[in-house]
């Protein structure tokens, strides 16, 4: 069966500085990767996703994340957080050619900037 | 395009009570689904469609019932309302079931049962 794990319920950063958002999953083939970003009392809005490729991949709002096979994970990245970047973030995957097209959800990473 | 709709933004129910949550895309999206979100639990797979006509249940489908009459719309019926559907509900579509597709979502409905 398909799974997400997002092994923090919390990150803390401090504005300027690096972020990283934890992501680590389980398929029994070959994944499609998936990040959102919820903002307070708003839908989610999609991120990025890694379909197939570089194993870097670049999205909406300077973030990025970094996709590891070996590693199983898919970790979100930016280089200089801004306090706006606070929100609650969510990795997804879906099986690529498996029989559930359903995305599998995390249970969600709160992001806290502080200035 | 006005993306992914849900109406209404929020919800007050007494036990018992039935309601239908409304969603609607007009992307001509093939896949809909809906998911509730509570703390901790992040987003639950409620019941999905992938097409008209095709419905399917999802990780937690017990007190809700949907229907897929048109391409557009996907209502989600509480039937029996209780305490435990407490929750924020998410209407979500992408254009196929299957694929690299993105999943657009709605801006969700806030319900209370009391």
């Amino acid at each position: 069966a398909q799974s997400v794990a997002q092994p923090e319920d919390q990150v803390n950063v401090a504005e300027g500085n690096p972020l990283t958002v934890k992501c680590t999953y389980s398929v029994s083939g070959n994944p499609y990767l998936f990040w959102y970003v919820q903002y307070p009392n708003r839908g989610l809005q999609f991120l990025l996703k890694y379909i197939t490729g570089d194993n870097l991949v670049k999205g909406s709002y300077g973030f990025e994340a970094e996709f590891n096979k070996s590693q199983t994970s898919f970790h979100l990245k930016k280089p200089s957080a801004l306090v706006s970047d606070s929100a609650l973030y969510f990795c997804a995957v879906r099986e690529y050619g498996g029989s559930q097209g359903n995305l599998i959800f995390g249970k969600g990473t709160k992001l806290s900037v502080k200035p | 395009n006005a993306g992914v709709t849900q109406t209404p933004k929020f919800q007050v129910l007494k036990t018992g009570q039935s309601m239908t949550l409304q969603c609607a895309q007009d992307m001509n999206h093939e896949y809909m689904s809906w998911y509730r979100q509570d703390p901790g639990m992040g987003l639950r797979l409620i019941h999905y469609s992938v097409g008209a006509g095709i419905t399917d249940q999802g990780e937690v489908p017990n007190g809700y019932n949907v229907s897929r009459s048109t391409t557009e719309d996907f209502p989600l019926r509480l039937l029996s309302a209780a305490p435990s559907q407490t929750s924020v509900y998410f209407c979500a579509s992408n254009p196929k079931y299957m694929g690299t597709d993105t999943q657009y979502f709605g801006p969700g409905t806030r319900l209370t049962v009391l």
